[in-house]
């Protein structure tokens, strides 16, 4: 069992469409978190939920918009995509106030603007 | 604001032989957590040790083990018998034990090369 999950894990799209990427953890976590990973190998946070509130909102254009429906699921939706977009982007997820602390990553959903 | 630097962009090691890898961490927090991905070609997320902030002791995993010096805020990895497996980056990462947001920063990585 995937324990988080990305869909879809690649992605080919023109400059100015809309997409979503969605993302489903299985390990009862109740943060989730969005990471973009440029081409220079750089992780950068974007978003975080803690049981569906939205914790972490970094400087982020308000071209990306991430919705949680609920603490299980995480979706990024990103409108009138620009070249600039083109990256690998993860799904994470962690137990809040845990001793162990770990971020569990899914895959990659890696995003390709043309 | 926390701040994770890799100064080694890359590095290589013979196979079997030993390498370290550098991190250092800025914070004025008493109580976190250190962490080393690794991230492999297939882009997959692995965590390879962890350290808490509180405990002297360092980790090993296996092979891996850190050199955690908390006062000079440094978390080295070293890897010991590399092998050809151990070729990917490797990010070190923070996240505060007590802040209420609960981000995890990372450094910008060490690619490691594994020379046969």
């Amino acid at each position: 069992d995937t324990a988080v999950s990305q869909t879809p894990k690649y992605l080919v799209t023109q400059m100015g469409n809309d997409k979503s990427i969605k993302c489903e953890q299985n390990l009862g976590h109740d943060t989730m978190y969005w990471y973009k990973q440029d081409s220079k190998k750089f992780l950068k946070i974007m978003f975080s939920y803690n049981n569906k509130e939205l914790i972490i909102n970094e400087t982020v254009p308000n071209r990306f918009s991430p919705k949680s429906p609920d603490k299980a699921h995480l979706n990024l939706h990103i409108n009138s995509l620009e070249l600039g977009d083109s990256a690998v982007y993860f799904c994470a997820s962690s137990l809040r106030g845990v001793s162990t602390g770990e971020l569990f990553f899914g895959e990659g959903s890696r995003l390709t603007v043309l | 604001a926390q701040t994770v630097t890799q100064s080694q962009p890359e590095m290589s090691v013979q196979e079997a032989e030993t390498v370290t890898l550098s991190c250092t961490y800025d914070t004025s927090e008493s109580d976190y957590y250190l962490f080393w991905y690794k991230q492999p070609p297939s882009r997959q997320m692995i965590l390879v040790i962890r350290q808490e902030a509180y405990k002297q002791q360092n980790a090993t995993e296996n092979r891996f083990s850190v050199n955690f010096q908390k006062a000079a805020k440094s978390f080295s990895l070293k890897i010991s018998d590399s092998q050809l497996g151990d070729a990917a980056m490797y990010f070190c990462a923070y996240r505060s034990a007590t802040s209420g947001t609960y981000k995890y920063i990372f450094g910008t990585g060490t690619r490691l090369k594994v020379l046969a």
